[in-house]
């Protein structure tokens, strides 16, 4: 089943402890990408990949790293999670040559207190 | 700066009606706009894409229109029913970079 897997789903966390959430896909697609959603300011694109190796910021990547290493998965990283990044996290991934129509991951709630 | 603006935050309307929802931008010349759906909890889904150079598009009971003159879109659905409740999105991508950046969704409601 094509799919975009991501990991954990809920996590509570403390302020400054490093936490990674993973995403991976199966469906052998270039373009990956984060968001985060708020109540009131929709989704709002963190960072993107067009393919491996290849990463860049969208509006709100203050606070956040991705890499990608390997065409599947992309991760992202909070090295020092502070409470203004709780949020519900999604990561999608898109063929470059379809107008970016993205699948999107079930979402992962994260809570930093 | 860019923005989109979907312009109702709800519609209510009543089952089998049409229901229409708007999607407006300002400071940006998009290539493609597309809509999502999402339903509390998951993920957006994706609906339709239109490219710049189309006016038009259909999909089943959807359509929608983009007027590239105006920086609008508009999103149909006709003989509306109760499982078309949810959020929509749109969400705009330039022909010059990947970014892309979404209304903050309409919630729509269909009453039997």
């Amino acid at each position: 089943e094509a799919q975009v897997t991501q990991n954990p789903r809920y996590l509570i966390t403390v302020t400054g402890k490093k936490l990674t959430v993973t995403c991976s896909q199966n469906m052998n697609h270039e373009y990956m990408s984060w968001y985060r959603q708020d109540p009131g300011l929709g989704l709002r694109q963190i960072y993107y990949s067009m393919n491996v190796e290849v990463t860049d910021k969208g509006d709100v990547p203050e606070g956040y790293k991705v890499s990608r290493k390997e065409k599947r998965n992309f991760p992202l990283i909070l090295e020092s999670p502070s409470p203004n990044q709780t949020s519900l996290y999604f990561c999608a991934s898109s063929l470059l040559d379809r107008g970016l129509e993205q699948y999107f991951g079930p979402g992962t709630r994260l809570t930093v207190t | 700066s860019q923005k989109i603006e979907q312009n109702s935050e709800a519609l209510n309307i009543q089952e089998g009606k049409t229901a229409t929802l708007t999607c407006n931008y300002t400071n940006y010349s998009p290539a493609y706009l597309q809509w999502y759906r999402q339903d509390p909890g998951r993920g957006p889904v994706f609906l339709l894409l239109i490219r710049e150079n189309e006016k038009e598009k259909r999909k089943e009971r959807l359509k929608v229109t983009f007027d590239t003159t105006l920086k609008q879109s508009l999103f149909h659905i006709t003989a509306s029913q109760p499982a078309d409740s949810a959020t929509y999105l749109c969400a705009l991508r330039s022909s010059s970079a990947s970014k892309i950046i979404f209304g903050s969704g309409t919630r729509l409601s269909i009453r039997p």
